[in-house]
């Protein structure tokens, strides 16, 4: 069964350090996502992307995060300048009428 | 903006049926989800609904919507240990694209 798979499951990094997070969609999807659980909060929309674009995005998606198709398979999240708050379970996710979650990477700002 | 509320947490014994409820505030809810997130991993989609729908059953699994209440529930029908995990409803306002809306997620603890 095709499933969504991110990598890598936890990273650990230093306040104001780039990192980037990783997602391989399922194939034939053309609707992708970013979502986010602070630890202890609910699971929060961060960003949609169809088409090579940007469809919808939240006001936690602001100038630090971008987004990228860099090639035929892979959907990354960038964080340019990480900080504490960032700290998190980051879901990658796929699909239209249903959207099919990946494993999640837990960020750890420190 | 949309409010989609769950209780924390239920306890049931195995071979019983659990219910796991949700509420959301915006009446235009097209889709209605049920997730389920085992520790250390994901969300998997258990089932969803369409607004247009009252009732949908899968297995051992019915949901109901009550769209006058905005009211949504799980039902597992004979709980087995490996139920045991953390539900979360979501909803999505198509008019207002794809996005999701969760609950908090209902920990359900089912014992021997």
């Amino acid at each position: 069964e095709p499933e969504v798979t991110q990598t890598p499951s936890h990273q650990v990094t230093q306040m104001g350090q780039e990192v980037i997070l990783r997602c391989v969609p399922i194939s034939n999807h053309l609707y992708f996502y970013w979502y986010r659980q602070i630890l202890g909060q609910k699971v929060e929309f961060l960003v949609s992307f169809y088409n090579n674009e940007i469809s919808e995005k939240s006001e936690i998606f602001d100038d630090q995060f971008s987004v990228e198709r860099p090639d035929g398979s892979n959907f990354t999240l960038k964080i340019r300048s990480t900080k504490l708050e960032d700290s998190a379970m980051y879901f990658c996710a796929s699909g239209e009428e249903t959207q099919y979650f990946g494993p999640g990477t837990r960020l750890l700002v420190l | 903006g949309e409010d989609v509320e769950q209780s924390l947490f239920l306890s049931v014994r195995e071979g019983d049926s659990s219910v796991i409820n949700c509420t959301y505030t915006d009446s235009s809810s097209t889709y209605l989800y049920w997730y389920k997130q085992e520790p250390g991993a994901g969300l998997q989609l258990l089932t969803y609904i369409f607004s247009n729908m009252d009732m949908k059953q899968d297995q051992r699994l019915t949901v109901l919507l009550n769209k006058k209440d905005k009211h949504l529930s799980l039902r597992i029908a004979d709980t087995q240990t490996g139920d045991s995990a953390i539900y979360f409803c979501a909803d999505r306002i198509k008019a207002a694209g794809n996005k999701l809306t969760f609950g908090g997620g209902t920990r359900v603890l089912v014992k021997p």
